[in-house]
């Protein structure tokens, strides 16, 4: 079985400060590991993914993410925080095989304040 | 590309009625979900399909059915409404990977009341 938990149901920075959203995920195989970002009434939308190969994975708008495999971790992060990057952020993990299933954490909101 | 389409985008029902919500994509994906996303709990998998005439089961599957009778259409299909099933549902579509799923392409979401 697999599993995501992110800690902090709530993160709040100032618009300039770093970033940091925590993720930390349980696979019995080597995982795909994903962030998907929602804004305020709409679907979810891709920020970035690692499946494979480099660890440290770059995604839109300025966030990356490291897989630490020893760590069991893919922590997201943005140097410099903008009032645009309000939103909920989702941590997900999928499996391997033509049954796979994508399991998603319980979300991080962040809020950026002036 | 239309994407991910959901019908409708707003739902009220009342309690014992039955529904169905459509979901089509037209990027040719193998594998089609459904989750429900509630406040504090993330999204969870109500079921999926890996192709044509393959479903199954996923977290949250009490209440709730689903075909996969072509490889664009996945219609979710309440069978007498609760008031536990107020929630926003979405669609997701992706592409199956030798080591996992691809990244899952979102549907605008349902939001269902049962009063």
């Amino acid at each position: 079985a697999q599993s995501v938990t992110q800690l902090g149901s709530h993160v709040s920075v100032s618009e300039g400060a770093l970033v940091l959203l925590r993720c930390n995920y349980s696979s019995s195989v080597p995982p795909y590991l994903f962030w998907y970002v929602q804004y305020p009434n709409q679907g979810l939308q891709l920020l970035l993914k690692y499946t494979t190969g480099a660890t440290l994975v770059k995604g839109i708008n300025g966030f990356e993410a490291e897989f630490k495999k020893s760590e069991t971790s893919f922590h997201l992060t943005k140097p410099s925080a903008h009032m645009s990057d309000a939103a909920e952020y989702f941590c997900a993990v999928s499996g391997t095989g033509t049954a796979s299933k994508l399991t998603f954490g319980t979300g991080t909101r962040l809020q950026v304040t002036l | 590309n239309a994407g991910v389409t959901q019908t409708p985008k707003f739902q009220v029902l009342k309690t014992g009625q039955s529904m169905t919500l459509q979901c089509a994509q037209d990027m040719n994906h193998e594998y089609m979900s459904w989750y429900r996303q509630d406040p504090g709990m993330g999204l969870r998998l109500i079921h999926y399909s890996v192709g044509a005439g393959i479903t199954d089961q996923g977290e949250v599957p009490n209440g709730y059915n689903v075909s996969r009778s072509t490889t664009e259409d996945f219609p979710l299909r309440l069978l007498s409404a609760a008031p536990s099933q107020t929630s926003v549902y979405f669609c997701a579509s992706s592409s199956l990977l030798a080591g996992g799923l691809d990244e899952q392409f979102f549907g605008p979401g349902t939001r269902l009341t049962v009063l």
